[in-house]
């Protein structure tokens, strides 16, 4: 069974960072392309950051770009961001999800995560 | 950026209702379109991709048609474990997901 589990978040003030981390299961973690989505508290999904089984394609949308970095450690069959110079709109459920191919292009997210909130505030 | 638009935002059914749902790009995404359920207090859940084929697992009263910038979402019969949001998701350039519709009870 697919397991995709987020831990990290937490409250941190506007401007310091945090790290999340997706620990993965049940399937061949290195075989798979991985992404961060984000859901605001009672708003809708917002794809954040992908990256592909070699970390050899990574994307991230324009509202985190330059702040946040994906990585991924094959051997520990897990997912990471880093969120650097987080702001108070990045205040959001961050999710884990896993596409169903090797490559991050052309593939939509087959198993998700439950979710590590994040909340930005002074 | 493509953009997503999903209609209606919130819609009233009872249970055997046929309901539709429509999803409509910025620009022509072909068929890389996905549909996602998504219940509260629990991660989307992929029902649909490419348009129009069925997640494994998936109950075929969920069925999804179109290509281009026109896309529907169709439950056949409304069963009470589908009251629900529902996204369509773009994935022909990066990731985009339209605003979500709300499937309530009538």
């Amino acid at each position: 069974e697919v397991q995709l589990v987020e831990s990290g978040g937490g409250l941190v003030q506007p401007g310091r960072s945090l790290r999340l981390s997706c620990a993965a299961s049940g399937f061949t973690f290195d075989d798979y392309a991985m992404h961060w989505v984000r859901q605001a508290p009672g708003k809708g999904l917002e794809w954040v950051s992908g990256i592909s089984w070699n970390s050899g394609s990574i994307g991230y949308a324009d509202s985190v770009k330059g702040r946040f970095t994906i990585s991924r450690d094959n051997a520990k069959n897990s997912l990471y961001l880093q969120m650097n110079s987080l702001r108070a709109e990045d205040t959001a459920l961050y999710y884990c999800a896993k596409a169903p191919s090797i490559t991050i292009f052309s593939q939509p997210f087959d198993y998700w995560g439950q979710g590590t909130l994040v909340t930005v505030s002074s | 950026d493509i953009q997503m638009t999903q209609s209606p935002s919130t819609l009233s059914a009872s249970v055997g209702d046929r309901v539709t749902i429509t999803c409509r790009a910025s620009q022509s995404i072909s068929s890389w379109l996905a549909w996602y359920q998504q219940k509260p207090g629990k991660a989307p859940k992929l029902l649909i991709y490419k348009a129009s084929s069925l997640e494994s697992g998936v109950p075929s009263r969920f069925s999804g048609s179109g290509s281009g910038t026109e896309f529907t979402l169709t439950i056949s019969s409304l069963q009470p474990d589908d009251f629900a949001t529902y996204y369509c998701q773009q994935y022909n350039s990066l990731w985009t997901f339209g605003q979500g519709t709300k499937v309530e009870i009538k």
